[in-house]
């Protein structure tokens, strides 16, 4: 069954820094995968999508990164602001259960102003 | 606008009450999905469908019933709820049996069961 990990569990940074999320995934057999973004008690926004045969997807300060052999992706976010503080999913899609999308923990992030 | 609807949005129920929870999307997707989100458990698969009239289990599919009567609608059937059936539920839908393509979610439901 693939196993998705999202290090770290939760992180905290002051205004402004360029920051790294972690999401790496046991099988490597994937279609795509997603990023989203969870606000308290609130449904998922969806922030990029990677399909497997892609390195990296953009959007504005966001930038994804794939590497599918070795089961890693990289969420970079530029210039952070207080704005960005959410929890973070990592979601990668397979072929089992119907190509379910198999979730991450998140990463809780909050930047400080 | 691209929508897949939940409702009710937030719902206390007591113990044994049958309920259903609805997702309808607008985007003419084949497939649909329902998840719980728990805390340290993450979200989980309870049920999927692939298209009309088809439904397969997921990861956690004790205690709840789907139906796919409609290409638009799958609803999310608890016949007898439990306490440990609290949680909060999301709708996901994507086209073409979503192998390669983009998952939306619904807004979720938050349901309590005493």
């Amino acid at each position: 069954k693939q196993e998705v990990t999202q290090i770290p569990a939760a992180l905290s940074v002051p205004e402004g820094e360029n920051l790294v999320l972690n999401c790496s995934f046991t099988d490597s057999a994937i279609y795509n995968l997603q990023w989203f973004r969870q606000d308290p008690g609130k449904g998922l926004t969806s922030l990029l999508l990677i399909q497997s045969s892609q390195r990296e997807q953009t959007s504005g300060r966001l930038n994804a990164s794939l590497d599918k052999s070795s089961g890693r992706s990289t969420l970079y976010i530029a210039a952070s602001q207080p704005g960005d503080s959410a929890t973070y999913l990592c979601a990668v899609r397979a072929g089992n259960s119907g190509y379910a999308l198999n979730f991450g923990k998140g990463t809780s992030l909050l930047v400080t102003p | 606008e691209a929508q897949v609807t939940q409702n009710p949005r937030y719902l206390i129920t007591v113990t044994g009450k049958k309920l259903t929870v609805t997702c309808s999307q607008n985007m003419n997707h084949e497939y649909m999905s329902w998840y719980r989100q728990d805390p340290g458990l993450g979200l989980r698969q309870i049920y999927y469908s692939m298209n009309v009239e088809v439904t397969d289990k997921g990861d956690v599919p004790e205690g709840y019933k789907v139906s796919r009567k409609e290409k638009r609608n799958f609803p999310l059937i608890l016949e007898s709820p439990s306490p440990n059936q609290t949680s909060l539920y999301f709708c996901a839908t994507a086209p073409t049996q979503g192998r390669g393509t983009e998952a939306f979610f619904g807004q979720g439901t938050r349901l309590t069961v005493v």
